[in-house]
Parts: C-alpha cells; sequence; structure tokens
C-alpha cells in the first residue's frame, strides 16, 4: 500500500540555519503530496503542495519539490527561526481502494534563539 | 467561515467503556476524515466520509466505527475501551472526495485518556 517515510527528529537547529526534512514515498499512480505543520497544541494545517511531477509548493519562506524519479518531497527552508518550531508531517494523497490521505511519522524541529 | 470543529476537547473514560466524538466540518465541506494520533504510531487514518457514505477505512478493529449525517457532521465511536486507544483523535474536512485539491482542514482534535 501507499507509504511516507521522512527523517526522524528531534531537529535542533539554531536561528538563521538551514533546514531539510527528507521525505520519501511509495505509492502507486500520481499522488499529491503535501506538507502540513502542527504547532503545540493545535491541530494539523498545511503548510504546502504540489500535485504532479516537478511541481514545487511554497509557503511562509517553506518550499519543497515534487520529484517522481526519486520518490521524494524533502521540505526545506533558507533560515529558520525560533517561530518555526513544531512538529512537520509529509503526507500524500492518493487512490486506493477509495481516496485516503496517508501521513508519515512527523518530525520535530526546535529552533534556538 | 468558522474552521473544524470538535468535541468534546478532552475526555477520561475507563477500560470496557465507550466513547462518542464529535466533529462538525467547515460549511459546505462535504468530506470528513479522522485520525488517531499516538507518539508512537503517528497519525493513522481511521476512516472517512462523504455524503453520508464511509469511502475508505484504515486497519483498526470493528470497535471503532463512525458515521456521517446529511449535515456533514461526523461521529465517531470506539466501543470497549482499551488502554492503547489513549490518543488524539483528529477529524478533518474538505470540500470534495477528490485528490485535485486533497487539502485537509483538521480540528484541533479530541484527547481521548483510558485509565
Amino acid at each position: 500500500g501507499d507509504s511516507v517515510t521522512q527523517m526522524e527528529g528531534p531537529v535542533t537547529l539554531s536561528e538563521e540555519a538551514f533546514l531539510t526534512i527528507n521525505c520519501t514515498y511509495t505509492a502507486t499512480g500520481y499522488p499529491s503530496l503535501f506538507w502540513y505543520v502542527q504547532y503545540p497544541g493545535e491541530g494539523l494545517q498545511l503548510l504546502l503542495k504540489a500535485t504532479k511531477a516537478d511541481d514545487k509548493g511554497s509557503n511562509k519562506g517553506f518550499e519543497a519539490t515534487y520529484r517522481k524519479e526519486t520518490t521524494s518531497f524533502h521540505l526545506e527552508k533558507g533560515s529558520v527561526q525560533v517561530s518555526d518550531s513544531a512538529v512537520y508531517f509529509c503526507a500524500l494523497r492518493g487512490y486506493t481502494g477509495g481516496f485516503k490521505t496517508i501521513f508519515g511519522a512527523g518530525t520535530r524541529l526546535f529552533v534556538k534563539a | 467561515k468558522a474552521g473544524v470543529t470538535q468535541t468534546p476537547r478532552y475526555l477520561i473514560k475507563t477500560r470496557g467503556q465507550q466513547v462518542t466524538l464529535s466533529c462538525s466540518p467547515i460549511s459546505g465541506h462535504r468530506s470528513v476524515s479522522w485520525y488517531q494520533q499516538t507518539p508512537g504510531q503517528g497519525l493513522q487514518f481511521l476512516f472517512e466520509y462523504f455524503s453520508e457514505t464511509q469511502r475508505n477505512k484504515g486497519n483498526f478493529p470493528g470497535r471503532f466505527s463512525g458515521r456521517q449525517f446529511s449535515n456533514s457532521r461526523s461521529e465517531m465511536n470506539v466501543s470497549t475501551l482499551e488502554l492503547g486507544d489513549s490518543a488524539l483523535y483528529l477529524c478533518a474536512s474538505s470540500p470534495t472526495l477528490g485528490e485535485d485539491t486533497g487539502e485537509l482542514f483538521f480540528g484541533e482534535g479530541s484527547r481521548l485518556t483510558v485509565l
């Protein structure tokens, strides 16, 4: 079945450091790919998405490119802030016996001032 | 526009009891999904409803069930609670069933503790 694998955390960075969170997926067909973010005590919210190969999603300085050849959707940000501290989830939405969104395990990011 | 509303936000139950959680989607959204979030397993898909019909189901035992009403509000029920059912239960809504947008809008969750 479909699956998402993302790097384990926690990831601890200093403010203004470069961030990469790796995400790879396994899916049949052509799923849409997403990054969601969960701040403490809140539900998940969409950070960015890409719906087809070579699409680049971007939002709030974060970006990720849908790479079909490597089945990857790595999240990057050039300069993180303390306010970026949260849990980040990579996800795919495909059709396997019905539409379903599958999430990775999540990567917790701590940004130190 | 109001977001996804889940009730109750927190609840404590004992083993063997049952629980019902409620989710009101964003107005106009017809699809509702449920997820179980635990530190060890992450986000696990429970089921998705669209137009009162269950469209997909995850790998959970039959103790977990749900339904959707004609106004798109959804409930999920867990019977014969076990300690391992302690988790944050998240509801998400989306406008349609298809993957063309695919974005899910999440509520803040219902945190269930089973003693």
